[in-house]
């Protein structure tokens, strides 16, 4: 399967508790995005990397939240100290650089916090 | 900073007919990227088609096609000979030719339901 991976597709935590997500992208893309889908309603950016580097950061990602590429290949979203308004969809997308518009998106792992 | 509004919660369709989805946005850009996604039950989301801010022409993948007005910043997708797996949620999003990062600007989403 040469799409893009996340993984675990489901996670249920106790608030307080901290998890973390992993987005394997398609191998030759080099751009790597992250963002939060709550219920009805459109996707929101947290984050990108280029390569190893973490380019962007949105408002969105609190202090709780962090994201790595430590070698430019998968990325780990891991959120401290959950809380119920952490529950959503995350979703992780790749890229080619700027060459090819548009990104590929992952499954999403479905996060809640009870 | 840019928006994307789909004014349009649900649509509905019968099969084999031709349905329009409503988008507008807001930037005061000149040079970027209008996407729709699809994103089925399964919530992987697709990419449907694009268009370049910069082309007169609309673009057109098979049964689907857009209307780009950029003057009035709408861009709405058509869907011909509608097919019972075109049943999903539709997202408009925006990307700016400037060096950000690419990263998209979604709309809150049409459900289009497909009646057989």
């Amino acid at each position: 399967d040469t799409g893009v991976s996340q993984n675990p597709r489901h996670k249920i935590t106790k608030r307080g508790q901290n998890v973390t997500f992993r987005c394997d992208p398609i191998s030759e893309h080099n751009r790597l995005y992250w963002y939060r889908q709550t219920l009805g309603q459109g996707p929101e950016f947290l984050t990108y990397f280029q390569n190893e580097a973490q380019l962007e950061k949105s408002r969105l990602l609190s202090d709780r939240f962090s994201a790595e590429r430590p070698k430019g290949s998968f990325s780990t979203l891991e959120i401290q100290r959950t809380e119920q308004g952490d529950s959503a969809m995350y979703l992780c997308a790749s890229s080619l650089g700027g060459a090819v518009p548009g990104a590929f998106f992952g499954q999403g792992t479905r996060l809640t916090v009870v | 900073a840019q928006t994307v509004t789909q004014s349009q919660p649900e649509m509905s369709v019968q099969e084999a007919e031709t349905v329009t989805l409503s988008c507008t946005y807001d930037t005061s850009e000149s040079d970027y990227y209008l996407f729709w996604y699809k994103q089925p039950p399964s919530r992987q989301m697709i990419l449907v088609i694009r268009q370049e801010a910069y082309k007169q022409q609309n673009a057109t993948e098979n049964r689907f096609s857009v209307n780009f007005q950029k003057a009035a910043k709408s861009f709405s997708l058509k869907i011909s000979d509608s097919q019972l797996g075109d049943a999903a949620m539709y997202f408009c999003a925006y990307r700016s030719e400037k060096s950000d990062g690419n990263k998209l600007v979604f709309g809150a989403g049409t459900i289009l339901r497909v009646k057989s």
